[in-house]
């Protein structure tokens, strides 16, 4: 099946720096999201993009929607110690329903105070 | 409470029985998602519900997973003959009609032990 290759596979980082993850697709997408994921909890969506080339914030956290459709970044600036937990790009394939997100296999975030 | 509730939080079962989870969606969501997430990675789809019937189903990965969702609400993941490759953390999401695809409000999780 589709796959979306997440990178990295877990960060550790300083409380202040800035992060930056990204993930790939050997196949188009038509939409790209990232989620956060906590100990116990169910994913919470970060940002959705849905337009090739679009560029979207929310707070300290900025996407990218890539051009070729292939690809989605995600910015963390000045991180906190609540930055902490799975971060997960997700899309939705063409021919793919509403229903039925991909999901990379996450990037862990460790946040030293 | 406002978010999506699923029942049992933890569920665990021996090998061959039969389970079933199930999900409460925000109230007034007419679309309900089920997934599953194995430990170390991302949710795999399984099954979505637009009202009471299955919009896609193309995830269950074999005729042992059924889902129901008889009145457009609650819905039930029912497995049979339950192996220790079914463990793993089964999550329900909802949304609104209409929503942009892929915004979805995710429960906690179910989850199931299979020894």
């Amino acid at each position: 099946g589709q796959q979306l290759n997440q990178s990295p596979q877990s960060m550790f980082i300083q409380e202040g720096e800035d992060v930056s993850m990204n993930c790939t697709s050997s196949s188009i997408f038509n939409t790209w999201l990232w989620y956060k994921q906590e100990p116990g909890e169910g994913p919470v969506l970060l940002i959705a993009l849905y337009k090739a080339g679009e560029l979207t914030s929310n707070g300290r956290l900025t996407a990218q929607f890539g051009i070729t459709r292939k690809d989605s970044f995600l910015n963390i600036s000045a991180s906190i110690p609540s930055d902490v937990g799975i971060y997960f790009c997700a899309g939705t394939s063409l021919g793919g329903s509403q229903g039925n997100l991909i999901f990379g296999k996450g990037t862990k975030l460790s946040v030293k105070p | 409470g406002a978010g999506v509730s699923q029942t049992p939080s933890n569920k665990v079962t021996e090998k061959g029985k039969y389970v079933e989870l199930r999900c409460d969606p925000i109230s007034g969501h007419t679309a309900l998602y089920w997934y599953r997430q194995s430990l170390g990675q991302g949710p795999e789809f399984l099954i979505y519900f637009q009202g009471t019937g299955a919009a896609d189903d193309s995830g269950l990965p074999n005729d042992r997973f059924f889902a129901v969702r008889p009145e457009g609400s609650v819905s039930t993941l029912k497995i049979q003959r339950t192996e220790r490759g079914d463990s793993a953390v089964y999550l329900c999401a909802s949304t609104l009609t209409g929503t942009n695809t892929g915004e979805l409000f995710f429960g906690e999780g179910s989850r199931l032990t299979v020894l």
